[in-house]
């Protein structure tokens, strides 16, 4: 049974640059959740995908956007990065249209130069 | 908007000793409170979760308790063990609310 996957594992840009992440839910679940995780910090909510629609948005620009295919995969895009976007990007996944415990992948590592 | 205060931010605990870490939330929600374990170079990993008609709820050394009236769960690691030692993270739902709240963190250190 496999548990929710990332990719890619790290990822270095530059100031400006536009970068793309991918995430694979656990099988059995429909709900799709991304969070932001600063070095030394807790994850922060960024936004939530269920039914390819984004449900609920937490406190990020609109550099940050995201979607949700037919098979319950999601893709997190940023635009523009700017240095203080580098974090660990954790994608985290659930069933169900209620709240439940959600698993979480082990991340990208994402570094901006 | 749901705060979650975790505490201690650190601890160090020997071999075989009890961990306590203790979270507060504000809002009031219905769903589930859940503690991740988290590795360096890690995600965080569901470790155990409660729902809120429980007071307790204990699965092998690790133990949830949870006080509704006074906003309050902690976490209990009984009989703590060097492969215990790492980051733990309580986590919240808001009212109404899909995303969770975290705390900050509480690194632990189980000295052998």
């Amino acid at each position: 049974d496999a548990g929710v996957t990332q990719s890619p594992t790290h990822l270095i840009k530059t100031r400006g640059q536009q970068v793309t992440l991918r995430c694979s839910p656990k099988s059995g679940h429909d709900t799709v959740s991304w969070y932001q995780q600063a070095l030394g910090q807790g994850p922060q909510f960024i936004f939530q995908y269920y039914e390819e629609e984004e449900r609920q948005r937490g406190n990020f620009p609109d550099r940050f956007s995201g979607h949700q295919f037919p098979n319950y995969s999601s893709e997190l895009n940023v635009n523009a990065l700017l240095l203080g976007d580098s974090a660990l990007y954790l994608c985290a996944s659930s069933s169900g249209d209620s709240n439940q415990p959600q698993h979480f992948g082990d991340g990208t590592r994402l570094s901006i130069l | 908007q749901q705060q979650v205060k975790q505490s201690p931010q650190s601890l160090i605990v020997q071999k075989g000793g009890i961990s306590i870490i203790n979270c507060a939330y504000e809002n009031t929600a219905f769903d589930y409170f859940p503690w991740y374990q988290q590795f360096p170079g890690k995600g965080p990993a569901l470790l155990i979760a409660i729902r809120p008609d429980v007071s307790e709820k204990k699965e092998g050394r690790f133990t949830i308790s949870f006080n509704k009236s006074a906003k309050q769960f902690s976490l209990h690691i009984m009989d703590s063990q060097p492969g215990d030692s790492a980051t733990y993270f309580c986590a919240a739902p808001g009212f109404n609310d899909y995303k969770l709240s975290f705390g900050a963190g509480t690194t632990v250190t189980v000295r052998a």
